[in-house]
């Protein structure tokens, strides 16, 4: 079955730090995998989309990481503000059955404290 | 360009009502969605539409209906609500051939 696990489920950082939140899936065949920001009460909005040739892509300050053999994904946000306080979703794409096939992440919920 | 909208925003049913939630796209996407988000579960698929006179059951069809309406419009019927549906409710779009899919604000329903 496929699964995507994401860790921690939460995280309370000071404003200013850097934090880096995990997902590990066990989708196969891979197609992509996407990082996703969802604000309280909002619905989520795209970070980064990486394909199984991409390792590293950046957007702002969020820098997403895929290892594509052992099936894990970073999120690593750089110099947090008050705004980054939100879920952090990573799904993960099936190739072919695409429209049926994406498998999404619980979220890690960030809390960015003054 | 106001992306993808839902409505209503909230919405309480008793037991055994029915609804049709709404939802509409101004960015001409063929394909849409219909998500529902539990505590501590990731978005599941209900149902999808490929494009305009298509749909599709997800992982979880059961006691919803769609209806295709258009183009820009994809509606999310509850025939006889039930508390296990208890949910927030997604909508989203995306234009054939892109990995991106936009998501509406949400629909936060719940059932007495």
């Amino acid at each position: 079955k496929n699964q995507v696990e994401q860790s921690p489920q939460s995280l309370i950082i000071l404003e200013g730090k850097n934090c880096t939140l995990q997902c590990n899936y066990t989708v196969s065949p891979f197609s992509n995998l996407r990082w996703y920001k969802q604000d309280t009460g909002r619905g989520p909005v795209s970070l980064t989309i990486m394909t199984f040739s991409e390792n590293t892509k950046s957007n702002g300050r969020y820098t997403a990481t895929l290892d594509a053999d052992t099936k894990q994904s970073s999120l690593h946000i750089t110099a947090s503000q008050l705004s980054d306080s939100a879920s952090y979703i990573c799904v993960v794409s099936a190739l072919d059955t695409g429209r049926r096939a994406l498998t999404f992440g619980s979220g890690t919920r960030l809390q960015v404290q003054p | 360009n106001a992306g993808v909208t839902q409505t209503p925003k909230f919405q309480v049913l008793k037991t055994g009502q029915s609804m049709t939630l709404q939802c509409a796209q101004d960015m001409n996407h063929n394909s849409m969605y219909w998500y529902r988000q539990d505590p501590g579960m990731g978005l599941r698929l209900i149902y999808y539409s490929a494009s305009e006179g298509t749909t599709d059951k997800g992982e979880v069809p059961n006691g919803y209906n769609v209806s295709r309406l258009n183009k820009r419009e994809f509606s999310l019927r509850l025939e006889s609500a039930a508390p296990s549906q208890t949910s927030v409710y997604f909508c989203a779009s995306k234009v054939s051939g892109s990995y991106e899919q936009y998501f509406g604000p949400g629909t936060r329903l719940t059932v007495t």
